[in-house]
């Protein structure tokens, strides 16, 4: 019973670099959405997807793009890393019926030098 | 627009004592309204939900809240702390207008348990 799993858990990059992050869900849930969270300022929503093969801009998408051609994937992905996207990474996932909360990963913790 | 405001950064409580974590919301629709915790280097996990059926919602490890309309508030309260309570918890809402069911974050409050 794996759930939400982010993979990697930890990366330092340095800037200018590019990386993916990796989202599996085996919960077949339909919405999955991507969060980084900084000190002081709770979670912040970058991307998320409704469905397979659909997208769309949270309050913080700069810098960053996603890819839902899976349902059970959601990748995030830094096309060329800044020392502001230094953060730590959660991806959640939740059913398409009212009232159910998100189900969180572990988190990815990343460095940009 | 919804916003979430918890009003403590920092509360800090002895082991044995209640616990109480404050939070109040602006919403312009029905919210569903969620207590999560998250301990270090962990993810967030579900504490307690509320979607607009009891006002006093009951969760896990002896956690309570309770959705007070006319004070826009959802407060959080345990009866006695324990060690493990130690955690950040983030108070969120969630409109009920929203398809896309995105959720919106207090900025968190860190429980310290003393002994």
């Amino acid at each position: 019973n794996a759930g939400v799993t982010q993979t990697p858990k930890f990366r330092v990059l340095k800037t200018g670099q590019s990386m993916t992050l990796l989202c599996a869900q085996d919960m077949n849930h339909e919405y999955m959405y991507w969060y980084r969270q900084d000190p002081g300022m709770g979670l912040r929503l970058i991307h998320y997807s409704v469905g397979e093969g659909t997208t769309a801009k949270g309050e913080v998408p700069d810098g960053y793009n996603v890819s839902r051609l899976k349902k059970q994937n959601f990748l995030l992905g830094l096309e060329s890393a800044a020392p502001s996207q230094t953060s730590v990474y959660f991806c959640a996932s939740r059913p398409d019926r009212q009232n159910q909360p998100q189900h969180f990963g572990d988190g990815t913790r990343l460095s940009i030098l | 627009a919804q916003s979430v405001t918890q009003l403590d950064s920092h509360v800090s409580v002895s082991e044995g004592t209640p616990v109480l974590l404050r939070c109040n919301y602006s919403s312009s629709y029905s919210p569903s309204l969620f207590w999560y915790v998250q301990h270090p280097n962990k993810g967030l996990q579900l504490l307690l939900k509320y979607t607009s059926a009891a006002t006093l919602v009951k969760g896990i490890n002896g956690f309570e809240a309770e959705f007070k309309k006319s004070e826009t508030s959802f407060h959080l309260t345990k009866p006695s702390a324990h060690m493990s309570d130690a955690a950040e918890y983030f108070c969120v809402v969630s409109e009920g207008w929203d398809s896309s069911y995105k959720l919106i974050f207090g900025s968190g409050t860190r429980l310290l348990v003393r002994p």
